[in-house]
């Protein structure tokens, strides 16, 4: 079954706006992860979140997890080409280290 | 320079033929994991290993097959008796704290599998 909802499955901005993407859990998460992947290649690990409220912030990009650890947005201000690619989700529902993926969003930045 | 190597990055295989991924890692974790990645279905656990001569089936472990014989190698078959086998396979490893804590799993480059 699908425990981690992602979305929106595509977004198309162009370059300078803002944007936000969404993973909800259906479960409490003990670790939340952001990932960004090239076509092809592996997932470079962006940012991971474990505390109810919690933000981090890493150059132009924001991850924050709710308060009820259920819900994460991953935030770009001011998107650049190079912020193209595809956000992917884990979630660790059961405090074991495997972890679950949403499908991803693909971002696609227009110049 | 520490990290995960997957080789080779393309590989064609038969029907019928067995074929083995690498999946190498200089970064002293104890725990490596097998991921498949399908378009449109995310990432799903084939195999996880959280330590030497110990590992554990996924959620689509059948038709594939894994050993630990070593920390830094984490090899996986993909046998004739996987169905479907032509996907992109992705190496992870981590070094999990103590406790409940999250630990952060760190990706090798991918291998694409494509069976004719």
């Amino acid at each position: 079954s699908q425990e981690l909802e992602q979305s929106p499955q595509s977004l198309i901005v162009q370059e300078g706006k803002n944007l936000t993407i969404n993973c909800t859990s259906s479960k409490t998460l003990y670790g939340l992860y952001w990932y960004k992947q090239k076509y092809g290649e592996g997932l470079i690990f962006l940012m991971m979140l474990q505390k109810g409220g919690e933000e981090k912030s890493h150059e132009k990009i924001t991850a924050k997890l709710d308060e009820k650890k259920q819900q994460s947005s991953l935030h770009i201000t001011a998107s650049q080409p190079s912020h193209a690619g595809i956000y992917l989700c884990g979630a660790d529902t059961s405090g074991a280290n495997n972890l679950f993926f949403g499908t991803g969003t693909r971002l696609t930045v227009i110049p | 320079d520490g990290g995960i190597t997957q080789s080779p990055k393309y590989l064609f295989r038969k029907e019928g033929q067995n074929v083995t991924l690498s999946c190498e890692q200089n970064l002293n974790h104890d725990a490596m994991y097998w991921y498949r990645q399908d378009p449109g279905q995310g990432l799903r656990l084939i195999y996880y290993s959280q330590i030497v001569n110990d590992f554990q089936k996924g959620d689509i472990a059948e038709g594939y097959s894994v050993s630990r014989e070593k920390k830094e190698s984490f090899p996986l078959t993909v046998t004739s008796a996987q169905k479907n086998p032509t996907a992109f396979y992705l190496c992870a490893s981590s070094s999990p704290t103590s406790g409940r804590a999250a630990d952060t799993q760190y990706f090798g480059p991918g291998t694409r599998l494509t069976v004719l």
